[in-house]
């Protein structure tokens, strides 16, 4: 079965510190990944798409297909980058006609002063 | 402002109760989605709807149903409340097809407590 793995529940950096939220995926396809973040007393919405190779607030995500990744990365963290991340994964031609997304469990990232 | 709405913020319910939760979009979207939050377990899904009046379980349908009536609504019932349904709920909605770029559009959430 698809399956998203995050394995990290909390990650805690100092401000400045360089930030890596890990995702892993299992699917034998292509599928898309996506990250989402939900700030506190925010909606969750999303951050990027692997699709779009964007940097959005100064983080990028590679999707890596050998090693069914797609980890999030920040050279340096802000205290507002504190929030709770998902990475989520959607497979195409199957549920592109729903938009239905596979979460995982969610990574808490704590930006210290 | 596109938004999605949920009517509840915060329930408090008996065990056994029917409760209903409701969800709003005025983005015209076909897709709505329930999921359900839970510490250390992510988002998990309930169901979906990819029209009106259709409707397929997700990955927990177990305990819950839904009704979509009007496209821009969608809600979710427990026709009998158990304390392991104590969750928080997120209604999404998104665009369908080829049109969809997988961005989902979150309400803000109901948090559900069954005593």
């Amino acid at each position: 079965a698809q399956r998203v793995t995050q394995p990290e529940k909390l990650l805690s950096v100092f401000k400045g510190a360089p930030v890596e939220l890990k995702c892993n995926y299992s699917y034998s396809g292509s599928p898309e990944l996506f990250w989402y973040v939900q700030y506190s007393r925010q909606r969750l919405q999303l951050l990027l798409r692997h699709i779009s190779r964007e940097s959005i607030k100064g983080f990028t995500a590679d999707l890596n297909k050998g090693e069914t990744s797609f980890h999030l990365k920040k050279p340096f963290a802000q205290e507002e980058d504190s929030a709770m991340y998902y990475c989520a994964l959607r497979w195409p031609r199957v549920s592109s006609n729903t938009g239905k997304l596979i979460f995982g469990q969610g990574t808490t990232l704590q930006v210290k002063p | 402002d596109v938004k999605v709405t949920q009517s509840s913020r915060y329930l408090v319910k008996r065990t056994g109760e029917k409760v209903f939760l409701e969800c709003v979009q005025d983005m015209d979207h076909e897709n709505m989605f329930w999921y359900r939050q839970d510490p250390g377990l992510g988002l998990r899904l309930i169901y979906f709807s990819y029209d009106v009046k259709m409707k397929e379980k997700g990955d927990i349908p177990e305990g819950y149903s839904v009704s979509r009536e009007k496209k821009e609504r969608f809600s979710l019932i427990l026709e009998s409340a158990s304390t392991n349904q104590t969750s928080m709920y997120l209604c999404a909605s998104s665009k369908p097809g080829l049109a969809s770029t997988g961005e989902l559009f979150f309400g803000e959430g109901s948090r559900l407590t069954v005593l």
